[in-house]
């Protein structure tokens, strides 16, 4: 069965320390990608970051990175200097390719405290 | 930067009224989609659009709930009769390449039905 488990609700963490939210997948498709969005309280979901199932490299996007471990079928974000500005809701998704669409994990809740 | 626009941002409705939300996704962005997300969950996927034409709509509650993309650009949805359960944040998404990138999110459409 596909499936997306984000197994961290909420998650306290210090201003400017760095914070690894956890996703893991489960799929029986060779190809497939993963996406990580961020959903502040003001609702909208904002793009953070994606990998590619055949990617080697890690991705990373500024302050966000993605720790793809393939054979463990994991896809942690890791944000590193975390601010007050990146607390929000953290969705982990995962395209299917064999019909684009996404397969949402049910979110962790960050709260960065100053 | 182009965005996705939705409107309105807000909708109080009562139980059995009918009530429509529009989405304009980004130019040049060929697949729609619209989700559902309850409090505290992820997205979940009512409709998905190519162009004009529905790609998949087998979440979507077609006793209540219709969606259309008549021009292949803007899209509608529509519920009617509204429910208590149908309270909700209502998404819309739009993507390149069929859905192969990453989905752009709309600010969403916060609908409560007393």
């Amino acid at each position: 069965a596909q499936k997306i488990t984000q197994t961290q609700p909420g998650m306290f963490v210090q201003e400017k320390e760095a914070v690894t939210l956890d996703c893991t997948y489960d799929t029986s498709d060779q190809s497939y990608g993963l996406f990580w969005y961020k959903q502040p309280s003001s609702g909208e979901m904002i793009f953070l970051i994606y990998q590619g199932s055949y990617d080697e490299q890690n991705a990373t996007e500024g302050r966000y990175s993605l720790n793809f471990q393939k054979a463990r079928k994991s896809a942690n974000l890791v944000i590193s200097a975390s601010q007050l500005g990146d607390s929000a809701m953290y969705f982990c998704a995962m395209r299917l390719d064999s019909n684009y669409q996404l397969i949402w994990g049910a979110g962790t809740k960050l709260i960065i405290k100053p | 930067e182009a965005e996705v626009a939705q409107s309105p941002r807000y909708k109080i409705t009562e139980k059995s009224q009918a009530v429509a939300f529009w989405c304009d996704p980004i130019s040049g962005h060929a697949t729609l989609y619209w989700y559902r997300q309850i409090l505290g969950q992820g997205p979940e996927l009512l409709v998905q659009f190519q162009d004009e034409s529905v790609v998949d709509d087998s979440q979507l509650p077609k006793d209540r709930f219709s969606a259309e993309r008549l021009k292949g650009v803007d899209s509608t949805l529509k519920i009617q009769p509204a429910e208590l359960g149908d309270s909700a944040m209502y998404l819309c998404a739009s993507s390149t390449s069929g859905g192969a990138y990453e989905q752009y999110f709309g600010p969403g459409t916060r609908l409560t039905v007393t």
